[in-house]
């Protein structure tokens, strides 16, 4: 167990619609990243927050955003969804802003599998 | 841009015999290499990291990683495969957008490992 929470754990939804998933990062940590996990695309990183503050943003479509709360807990939101949407998402929690340069490590939620209908 | 190539997405070996998997990345700075792992229905977990200190990283579970710049490759290796090394491996690499001041993690697309009792 990471310590990092998503929920929730499936969704199944039409194409067109919006939906938020949730992450809690581990207790401490003040940057959250979100990560789209697909079969043809892989692993990409999807955009940084570091308390509160958008700190870096990868292949994030313009339908996609998100945001992170004062509680440090964060939300990302996907509109317009599309068959292409269908993936995992993950999201992974670090200590600083800097996990990339290895100072520290980021930790993993178990993911949202997200199936667009 | 940086990018990594990891050589086989599925590698099938005997349990006790060596286990190497293979990581080639491209970045025009130094870069700061990771291997994760990634266990059914689980989130990443980091093996091991190189930040420029020594060549030959030790990891969690018996793995190691030896960077060796000439061939701009990061392979994993372990000497003796259990049973439960069965899983997804992933490298990722990351540099420093010295513009944002932000790292991003650029993944490989993973090799999948099988261990055959």
């Amino acid at each position: 167990d990471s310590g990092v929470t998503q929920t929730p754990k499936h969704l199944i939804t039409a194409t067109g619609q919006r939906v938020t998933l949730r992450c809690s990062p581990r207790s401490g940590d003040l940057s959250v990243y979100w990560y789209q996990q697909s079969l043809d695309q892989g692993l990409q990183f999807l955009i940084q927050y570091y308390n509160g503050e958008e700190r870096a943003k990868g292949n994030i479509l313009e339908r996609f955003s998100a945001q992170q709360f004062p509680d440090l807990h964060s939300e990302l939101n996907l509109s317009s969804l599309e068959l292409g949407d269908s993936a995992l998402y993950f999201c992974a929690s670090s200590t600083s802003w800097a996990s990339g340069s290895g100072t520290d490590t980021q930790y993993f939620g178990p993911g949202t599998r997200l199936t667009v209908l | 841009a940086q990018s990594v190539t990891q050589l086989g997405s599925h590698v099938s070996v005997s349990e006790g015999a060596l286990v190497l998997l293979r990581c080639n990345y491209s970045s025009s700075v130094p870069p700061y290499l990771f291997w994760y792992v990634q266990y059914p229905n689980q989130g990443l977990q980091l093996l091991l990291k190189y930040t420029s200190a020594a060549t030959l990283v030790k990891g969690i579970n018996g793995f190691e990683a030896e960077f060796k710049k000439s061939e701009t490759s990061f392979h994993l290796t372990k000497p003796s495969a259990h049973m439960s090394d069965a899983a997804e491996y992933f490298c990722a690499v990351s540099d420093q957008d010295s513009g944002a001041g932000s790292y991003q993690l650029t993944f490989g697309k993973g090799t999948k490992l099988s261990v055959i009792p």
